[in-house]
Formats: structure tokens, C-alpha cells, sequence
């Protein structure tokens, strides 16, 4: 079945310092990508997401980019500030229209900002 | 916009009751919600997916007579774990998905923390 690879599981960057998780998904006929922050004891939420039609997309200090041909994308901060840290989630959010609404989580990335 | 809430935030009971999560979209309407449990340090597990007005489909290895669903309206939907047990102790957390959304955008709750004495 579908799968949802993360790297790393663990990140800790210095104040100011950009970081770079990545994933790698196995649906070719994906087309949504979604990547969520959660803070210890709340859900998820979604800081940023891309659609295949496009490479890249950014948003201030955050962006994701797309690499279709080899199924996978990353999610950069750039400037880290201690409020960054907690744990991010990559997903393949599947096609467009799809049957199917499942998203596929990756394990997840938990992101330490040292002041 | 796409708020999503849930009640209670924590819960604890004892071993053999039942309690009941809902799960709330507060400013737009959601044809389908998700609902996830979450243990430490892992990821998120779908449980289930229901759409309003019809029965729930849930996951491989899923109890359905366990964890009942229902999907009442457009903006509600309410989980139930039945007889609960200490196993059944986790976070909870619902999404919901917007209807005329072509792709799977989600949105999620706040989590329902269930201990379960």
C-alpha cells in the first residue's frame, strides 16, 4: 500500500539557522501535499501544502518544494525561532477528486530550536 | 476560517463506560470528518471516516461496535468508545474536509485526551 517516508525523526537547529525535513511517497498518481505543525497536547495544524502543478510554493519564513519525478518533497524554515519547535507531519493527501480522502501521514519530525 | 473543535478536551473515566467525543466545524460545512488516535510519540492513525448521513467506514482492525460514529449534520460528528478500557486511553482527534473541495484538504481539532482508569 501507499507509504509516507520522513527524515529526519529528530531535528535540532540553533535560533536563526534554517531547517529541512524531507519525505518521499510511493503513489505516483498523488497530487497533494500537505505538511502539519503539532504542539505537544493539541492537533495538528496545517501550516502549508502544495499541488502538483507547481514545483515550489512559499509562505514568509516557510516553503515546500516538489519533486515529482522522484516522489518526494521537503519542507524548509528558514530563521528558526524557539516557537518552531514541535513536530512536523508530511502526508500524501492523495489525488484530486480521488476516490479515496485518506491522508497518509509520515512518521513524523520533532523540531528542537535552541535559543 | 475552517475552525474545528472538540469537546471535551480530556476526559477520564473508569474501566467498562462509555464516553462520547464531538467533533465541531464552526464556520463551514463538512461532508466528510476523519477521526484519528494518536499515541505518544507516534503518528496519526485513522480509525474512521464518516460522511453525513451514512454509516462510517473504518480501518483494518477497527472495532465498529466499539467505537460508534455518527455524523448527524453537516457540522457535527460525535465518536463513542463503548465499555472502555485501559488500552483504549490515547488522543483522540478529528479532521474534517470541506464539501466542494476538490482536493483533500483537512482540518483538525484540538484533540480529545481519553484516560481510562
Amino acid at each position: 500500500g501507499e507509504n509516507v517516508e520522513q527524515h529526519p525523526s529528530t531535528l535540532s537547529v540553533q535560533e536563526g539557522d534554517s531547517a529541512v525535513i524531507k519525505c518521499t511517497y510511493s503513489d505516483s498518481a498523488s497530487n497533494y501535499f500537505p505538511w502539519y505543525k503539532q504542539e505537544l497536547g493539541k492537533g495538528p495544524q496545517l501550516i502549508i501544502d502544495i499541488r502538483s502543478n507547481v514545483g515550489e510554493k512559499k509562505d514568509q519564513r516557510i516553503a515546500v518544494t516538489l519533486n515529482k519525478t522522484a516522489k518526494h518533497f521537503s519542507l524548509h524554515i528558514t530563521e528558526t525561532q524557539p516557537e518552531d519547535s514541535a513536530v512536523y507531519f508530511c502526508a500524501d493527501g492523495g489525488t484530486r477528486g480521488g476516490a479515496t480522502n485518506k491522508l497518509i501521514f509520515g512518521t513524523g519530525t520533532l523540531l528542537a530550536v535552541q535559543p | 476560517g475552517a475552525v474545528v473543535s472538540q469537546h471535551p478536551s480530556r476526559v477520564i473515566c473508569k474501566s467498562g463506560t462509555s464516553v462520547k467525543i464531538e467533533c465541531r466545524s464552526l464556520d463551514f460545512q463538512a461532508t466528510t470528518m476523519f477521526w484519528y488516535r494518536q499515541f505518544p510519540k507516534q503518528s496519526l492513525m485513522l480509525m474512521a471516516t464518516s460522511n453525513e448521513g451514512s454509516k462510517a467506514t473504518y480501518e483494518q482492525g477497527v472495532e465498529k461496535d466499539k467505537f460508534l460514529i455518527n455524523h448527524a449534520s453537516l457540522t457535527l460528528s460525535t465518536l463513542t468508545v463503548t465499555s472502555a478500557h485501559p488500552e483504549d486511553s490515547s488522543f483522540y482527534i478529528c479532521s474534517a474536509r470541506g464539501s466542494g473541495i476538490s482536493y483533500n484538504e483537512q482540518f483538525f481539532g484540538p484533540g480529545t485526551r481519553l484516560t481510562v482508569l
